[in-house]
């Protein structure tokens, strides 16, 4: 059964905590994205990767943090400085560095107080 | 920064309707791509269309793009109340870096009356 798993779904936090969000994927996709998606908005880019050891910032990578060790699992940590945290937070791959559909996972959805 | 924005923000219909939504963008792209989101749940890829199309159909499913105009459309025929979502379009575009991007709309919330 293919596809790509987040974990947890549901997440809190205290201020001034790191917290890592888990992402794995078994479509064997080369490329990575951690995206943003705060009420009634679109996704917003964070930081993606299109082969393993590589990573790129996105749109608002501020405060954010990402590894990619290995082609399944693209882990993003939330640091506490990142100045508003909760949000909800989808992973998605892609077959490619570009011009392919993204796979998406079902989500994080962090709530920091 | 925001490339591409959907029109309506918002559409309500009956079952048995076509639904309409629409999608500009500002600058030249590689392709289109039209994305479904339910309510708290990741998005599910619907249809990509490339700059050098002009329309593709998936089921119940029809996408136009505009290269001129910087325009696209989604048309959902025969609605029903299961297609209640929120849809994005998502323009993909070479980035510095020969590294791709996609950019998300805000969305269009449909709402599909029983």
């Amino acid at each position: 059964d293919g596809g790509i798993t987040q974990s947890p779904k549901y997440l809190f936090r205290k201020e001034g905590q790191n917290v890592t969000l888990s992402c794995e994927q078994n479509l064997n996709h080369d490329a990575m994205y951690w995206y943003r998606q705060d009420p009634g908005q679109g996704l917003r880019l964070i930081y993606y990767s299109q082969i393993v050891n590589d990573f790129q910032k996105g749109d608002i990578a501020e405060g954010y943090s990402v590894s990619r060790e290995k082609k399944e699992s693209f882990p993003l940590t939330v640091t506490s400085a990142q100045k508003n945290p909760t949000a909800f937070y989808l992973c998605a791959s892609a077959r490619d560095r570009g011009g392919y559909e993204q796979y998406f996972g079902p989500g994080t959805r962090l709530t920091v107080t | 920064s925001q490339q591409g924005e959907e029109d309506p923000q918002a559409l309500s219909i009956q079952e048995g309707e076509n639904a309409t939504m629409n999608c500009s963008y500002k600058t030249s792209i590689n392709n289109l791509q039209w994305y479904r989101q339910n309510s708290g749940r990741g998005l599910v890829h619907l249809i990509l269309i490339r700059s050098n199309e002009r329309e593709k159909h998936s089921g119940r499913l029809r996408v136009t793009l505009d290269t001129s105009k910087k325009s696209s459309s989604l048309l959902i025929t025969a609605s029903r109340a299961a297609d209640t979502a929120s849809y994005f379009c998502a323009t993909d575009r070479l980035r510095t870096g020969s590294r791709y991007q996609l950019t998300f709309g805000k969305g269009t919330k449909l709402s599909v009356i029983p």
